[in-house]
C-alpha cells in the first residue's frame, strides 16, 4: 500500500555497521508495527509502537535492536553492529487501532557483507 | 509455539477454479483475522477481514470462512486468475499483535 512509505529499499552494511530503517505511516494512522521476513520464511513480529511509545517488544532481540516512534517524524528501527544473520527484508505496517486493518509498505531489504 | 498454521506450504489451481486456503489457529479467544497477499519484492497488501461475530464476509471474488468451533479460516478465491499467483498469508490480532501464518504459495496456471 503505497501509503505507508519506507526508506531505504535497499540498504547494504558491513558487518559491524549501524542500519537505520524508516518508515512512515498512514496520514492519520498512530499504530506502527515492524516484521522481519528471513527468506524463505514468514513474517515475524518484531515491535509495536504508538507514538512516543514501545506498546509491544517481546519479538525484538534484546541487544543491537531498537525501536522509536517520536511525536515527529517516522518510525525508526535501528540495529547496531550488525551481523550477516540480520539479512532480512524488514517491515513495516501502521493501523489506526487495534483490530482493524493493518497496511504494509514496501519493505526494506538489509543486506549485511 | 506456532499460534499460527498454514499447513499447505504451496498449492496449483487452474484458472478459473476456485483456490481454496486454509489456516488454523490456537487460542479461540483470537477475534479478529485478515488475509494477506504478496508478491516478491513487495510489501503484504491487506486483502480481507473477518471478525469473530461473523462466519463469512464477502469482496468480489474474495470470500473468507470462519469456523470458530474448529478453530479453522479459509481463503476461497473464485474464479482463480493468473494474478492471483502470490503468497498468502493468514493474520491475527493477538492482544496487539498481528500474528502471520507461514503463508501458502498459490500458483494460478492457465
Amino acid at each position: 500500500n503505497a501509503g505507508v512509505m519506507q526508506n531505504p529499499r535497499h540498504l547494504v552494511r558491513r558487518r559491524g555497521q549501524e542500519a537505520r530503517l524508516r518508515c512512515s505511516p498512514m496520514k492519520g494512522h498512530s499504530h506502527v508495527y515492524w516484521y522481519r521476513q528471513l527468506p524463505e520464511e514468514g513474517l515475524k513480529f518484531m515491535v509495536y509502537l504508538q507514538k512516543e511509545n514501545i506498546i509491544d517488544e517481546s519479538g525484538m532481540p534484546k541487544e543491537r535492536f531498537s525501536a522509536e516512534f517520536p511525536k515527529e517524524g517516522p518510525s525508526i528501527l535501528r540495529i547496531q553492529q550488525v551481523v550477516r544473520g540480520d539479512s532480512a527484508a524488514y517491515f513495516c505496517a501502521s493501523s489506526s487501532g487495534l483490530n482493524t486493518e493493518a497496511f504494509f509498505g514496501q519493505g526494506t531489504r538489509l543486506t549485511v557483507v | 509455539d506456532q499460534q499460527v498454521k498454514q499447513n499447505s506450504p504451496s498449492l496449483s489451481v487452474q484458472e478459473g477454479r476456485i483456490s481454496i486456503l486454509n489456516c488454523d489457529y490456537t487460542n479461540s479467544m483470537f477475534d479478529y483475522f485478515l488475509w494477506y497477499k504478496k508478491y516478491p519484492a513487495e510489501g503484504p497488501t491487506f486483502l480481507i477481514s473477518i471478525s469473530s461475530i461473523k462466519d463469512k464476509n464477502e469482496d468480489g471474488r474474495f470470500t473468507v470462512f470462519l469456523n470458530k468451533s474448529a478453530k479453522h479460516l479459509s481463503l476461497h478465491i473464485v474464479p482463480s486468475q493468473p494474478g492471483d499467483s502470490a503468497v498468502y498469508f493468514c493474520a491475527i490480532f493477538n492482544t496487539d499483535k498481528l500474528i502471520f501464518g507461514t503463508g501458502t504459495r498459490l500458483q494460478v496456471f492457465p
